[in-house]
């Protein structure tokens, strides 16, 4: 079976402009988390989605925005970009039992520069 | 800083020793996992512990958690260089709908 996968693997943008990233999940996964890792850090909680409705937002500017599809898969949308968004962004894919999510399985991630 | 501290922050260690590695927490969890990061790629899921178990293993991992103390362990036993990685403890909140990670124990295994 196919892992969570991510797109793009790398992206180079310049300060202003906008990004999208795409993650598929694990067939059968209908949550889908999103984390901003910058180097050295640990990774930090962005958006989780299930069933197509926002259950939990971290601590981000509205610049940040994101959606998931009817075939859960998600978008991560970036405007006005700063250099500070440079990071490592990873989508997480998970099942949903009752209310208790279980493991998390990771994609590769995008490695955005911002420059 | 993220809630919940790993530490140490860095681990050095020869092949065959253990390998132990803590991290803390301050709000009510319902359960905490841990992950390793080789290379800062995609996170590798470990060990999920739920708040009502005190102790799970899976092969040379045992993973402790006392919630009294807001505390778990990562035990590594007879390590491995290929062990080398960073470790990241995240605390999962249902209500909030987020995990929060640490910023990891970094941990090399030398040969």
């Amino acid at each position: 079976d196919a892992g969570v996968t991510q797109s793009p693997t790398h992206l180079i943008k310049t300060r202003g402009q906008h990004v999208t990233l795409r993650c598929s999940p694990i067939s059968g996964h209908k949550s889908v988390s999103w984390y901003q890792q910058v180097l050295g850090q640990g990774p930090q909680f962005i958006f989780q989605y299930y069933e197509k409705e926002e259950r939990g937002r971290g601590n981000f500017p509205d610049r940040f925005s994101a959606r998931q599809f009817p075939n859960y898969s998600s978008e991560l949308n970036v405007n006005a970009l700063l250099l500070g968004d440079s990071a490592l962004y990873l989508c997480a894919s998970s099942l949903l039992v009752g209310d208790l999510p279980y493991e998390q399985y990771f994609g590769p991630g995008t490695r955005l520069t911002v420059t | 800083s993220q809630q919940g501290e790993e530490d140490p922050q860095a681990l050095s260690i020869q092949e065959g020793e253990n390998a132990t590695m803590n991290c803390s927490y301050k709000t009510s969890i319902n359960n905490l996992q841990w992950y390793r990061q080789n290379s800062g790629r995609g996170l590798v899921h470990l060990i999920l512990i739920r708040s009502n178990e005190r102790e799970k293993h899976s092969g040379r991992l045992r993973v402790t958690l006392d919630t009294s103390k807001k505390s778990s362990s990562l035990l590594i036993t007879a390590s491995r260089a290929a062990d080398t990685a960073s470790y990241f403890c995240a605390k999962v909140q249902v209500d909030a709908g987020k995990s929060t990670f640490g910023d990891g124990t970094t941990l090399t295994v030398k040969p």
